[in-house]
């Protein structure tokens, strides 16, 4: 059982498409981060949300702690985007982080 | 810039042999965490400390153990490497509920 999933797994946009990956969680939280991580494996934490909505550059995220469900959005979307962009939560009982599988996200120019 | 080191980018290694991995975090933060990464599965934790000389173990526990002597580092050990734990290992480390600081990973492999 995964206590994380995201959606969808793999995604292929054309360059400035916009893009929505998805995260739905079954347990109580402290804290929902999006992780993005490179080919090589370096991962860079993008947000730290509790409640409703982040900005940075175009980057958005946003979570609904009563539907247990956050969304990563990127507008304009750029090749240098692609990567995987993991969606991860903090327990709100201790200090597990549980970790989604990952979206693969490629842009074509 | 705050960071988190992780001693080897790749490292081979034979079956049966003992493996140390080591990461050391410049930040102060208290807690820290071993991951390891497997196509498919995503990032599974494997242990975490939240304090010097304190350990928990994670979801996959089995084959690991670790050492937390001094706030900074945290090491993980494989006392007979075997070829399933064959992964990308990532330690993290976080102060508080913060957001968790990733090392580089280290990809291992056992031959």
């Amino acid at each position: 059982k995964n206590e994380v999933e995201q959606s969808p797994q793999n995604l292929t946009a054309q360059e400035e498409e916009f893009i929505t990956i998805n995260c739905s969680y079954s347990v109580g939280i402290s804290a929902l981060h999006w992780l993005q991580q490179h080919p090589g494996g370096g991962i860079v934490s993008l947000f730290m949300l509790s409640s409703g909505k982040k900005k940075h550059g175009r980057l958005i995220a946003t979570i609904n702690i009563q539907e247990k469900h956050s969304s990563l959005h990127i507008t304009a979307s750029h090749p240098r985007d692609s990567a995987v962009y993991i969606c991860a939560v903090r327990s709100a009982t201790g200090n597990q982080f549980y970790f989604g599988t990952g979206t693969s996200l490629t842009v074509i120019p | 810039d705050v960071k988190v080191t992780q001693s080897s980018r790749y490292l081979v290694k034979r079956t049966g042999e003992k493996v140390f991995l080591e990461c050391v975090q410049d930040m102060d933060h208290e807690n820290m965490f071993w991951y390891r990464q497997d196509p498919g599965l995503g990032l599974r934790l494997i242990y975490f400390s939240y304090d010097v000389k304190m350990k928990e173990k994670g979801d996959i526990p089995e084959g690991y153990s670790v050492s937390r002597e001094k706030k900074e580092r945290f090491s993980l050990i494989l006392e007979s490497a075997s070829t399933n734990q064959t992964s990308m290992y990532l330690c993290a480390s976080s102060l508080g509920t913060g957001v968790a600081t990733f090392g580089s990973g280290t990809r291992l492999t056992v031959v």
